[in-house]
């Protein structure tokens, strides 16, 4: 069945990396992604990854993805003040509509 | 200009009673969502519409019906509203596709009371 598990909690301080992890149990995934949801507002997509990849950077994020053991991560270099929010990844499946599961998401503090 | 907007923001009605969300996204998506986000923030779709037409109908009381008049809009209608209804409503749109982006709206927080 489909099932996203990610640790609820996570405080860094400005300047660190942050590392936010999540599992997954459906191996049929085709996309992950990643969402961040400010306070008040709408989920905005941060960045997804073809499951059959590895691997994908994109400017301070880092997303590593282990097939085998259905891990999906997200590295934020350079932590700002500005990336605290809650940070959702999903998992998509195949048939052409986007049927996106969602993780309970991570709430990333920023200390300054 | 918003991509994808909803109203009202914010809804508080008494149980019982029957009330309506209304999205419309002027981004030209075919594929229209409606998800749920319970007070423990657990995120889950509900509906989805391509074109006018359901494609993805979760495990949703029948209290719950969508409405599609055109691809721009999907509104969300509830009946007999309960306590458990109690949650933030978020809609989206997205062409279709996985390696697309889906673009939320702000969110409705509905408080039944």
């Amino acid at each position: 069945g489909e099932d996203v598990e990610q640790s609820l909690f996570l405080s860094v301080r400005e300047g660190d990396s942050s590392v936010i992890n999540c599992t997954y149990t459906d191996s049929s995934s085709t996309y992950l992604y990643w969402y961040k949801q400010e306070p008040g507002a709408g989920l905005q997509l941060l960045t997804y990854i073809f499951s059959n990849m590895d691997m994908k950077q994109d400017q301070r994020l880092t997303v590593l993805l282990n097939k085998k053991d259905k891990h999906l991560s997200l590295r934020i270099a350079d932590t700002q003040t500005g990336d605290s929010a809650i940070y959702f990844c999903a998992e998509g499946f195949s048939g052409g509509y986007q049927k996106v599961t969602f993780g309970i998401g991570t709430k990333l503090q920023v200390i300054p | 200009d918003t991509a994808v907007s909803q109203t009202p923001k914010y809804l508080v009605t008494q149980m019982g009673n029957d009330k309506s969300i209304k999205c419309e996204q002027n981004l030209g998506h075919d594929t229209m969502y409606w998800y749920k986000q319970d007070s423990k923030k657990f995120l889950k779709i509900m509906f989805s519409y391509n074109n006018k037409e359901l494609i993805i109908n979760e495990t949703v009381p029948n209290r719950f019906s969508p409405k599609s008049p055109d691809k721009a809009h999907l509104n969300l209608h509830i009946n007999s509203l309960e306590l458990g209804d109690s949650a933030v409503y978020f809609c989206a749109s997205s062409t279709r596709g996985l390696n697309t982006e889906a673009f939320f709206g702000q969110g409705t927080r509905l408080t039944v009371v």
